[in-house]
């Protein structure tokens, strides 16, 4: 049962381009929606996240989209760059659990 | 910045023997957790801690024991080894469960079950 899914699973752009990762989730109870950047060799580190309250993050060159009723979100990544290069993980938990659903992953790769 | 530090940072184990993992925290995090990264799945939770001396099962518990001898230090145990549990393994910590409580990764252990 996957209850966080993401698509693509891999993304190719050209530097500079926008990349747009995205996710749907299942659970309506979920309320906070973080997103982890993976390098190769590396754990996940928080990169941004989201509440349900709101519909739109920001933070830098990175944004979350939020669309409560079609339970689903997007991370924007504007001006590409070859660091960006890596795996990100859209995750879902519910507040006052500690529980947090991760998706499969999008692998992204920025092309110089 | 929270340090989570794992070892081995590799091991290759033959099927039917006893692996240990080891995870070791610095941030004084209440909580920590093991986490298996196969391809295609994701991250999915196999046991988690939110106190010394105490664990709980998460998703995917079977075939794994863990322990929590301090707060500091969280230990995943395969005590029969199979080929199906060839994955890299995450620890990771935070402060509490809030629902929006950052998690902290260590780098992982790549396990090789022959």
């Amino acid at each position: 049962q996957q209850q966080v899914r993401q698509s693509p699973q891999s993304l190719t752009v050209w530097e500079g381009e926008t990349a747009i990762l995205n996710c749907s989730y299942e659970n309506s109870a979920f309320d906070y929606f973080p997103w982890y950047q993976q390098f190769p060799g590396e754990g996940p580190a928080l990169l941004i996240a989201i509440r349900s309250v709101s519909d739109k993050k920001e933070d830098g060159r990175f944004t979350i989209f939020f669309n409560k009723r079609e339970k689903k979100l997007s991370l924007h990544i504007t001006d590409s760059q070859p660091g960006d290069s890596a795996t990100y993980f859209c995750a879902a938990s519910k507040n006052g659990g500690y529980k947090v659903v991760f998706g499969s992953g999008t692998r992204l790769l920025v092309s110089p | 910045e929270a340090a989570v530090t794992q070892s081995p940072r590799s091991k290759v184990a033959v099927t039917g023997g006893k692996v240990t993992l080891s995870c070791h925290q610095t941030n004084n995090h209440d909580y920590m957790y093991w986490y298996r990264q196969d391809t295609g799945h994701g991250l999915r939770l196999i046991h988690y801690s939110y106190v010394a001396d105490s664990t709980e099962k998460g998703d995917i518990p079977d075939g794994y024991k863990a322990s929590r001898p301090s707060q500091e230090n969280f230990s995943l145990i395969l005590e029969l080894a199979s080929l199906s549990q060839t994955a890299v393994y995450f620890c990771a910590s935070s402060e509490g469960t809030g629902g929006d409580e950052r998690l902290f990764f260590g780098h992982g252990t790549k396990l090789s079950v022959l």
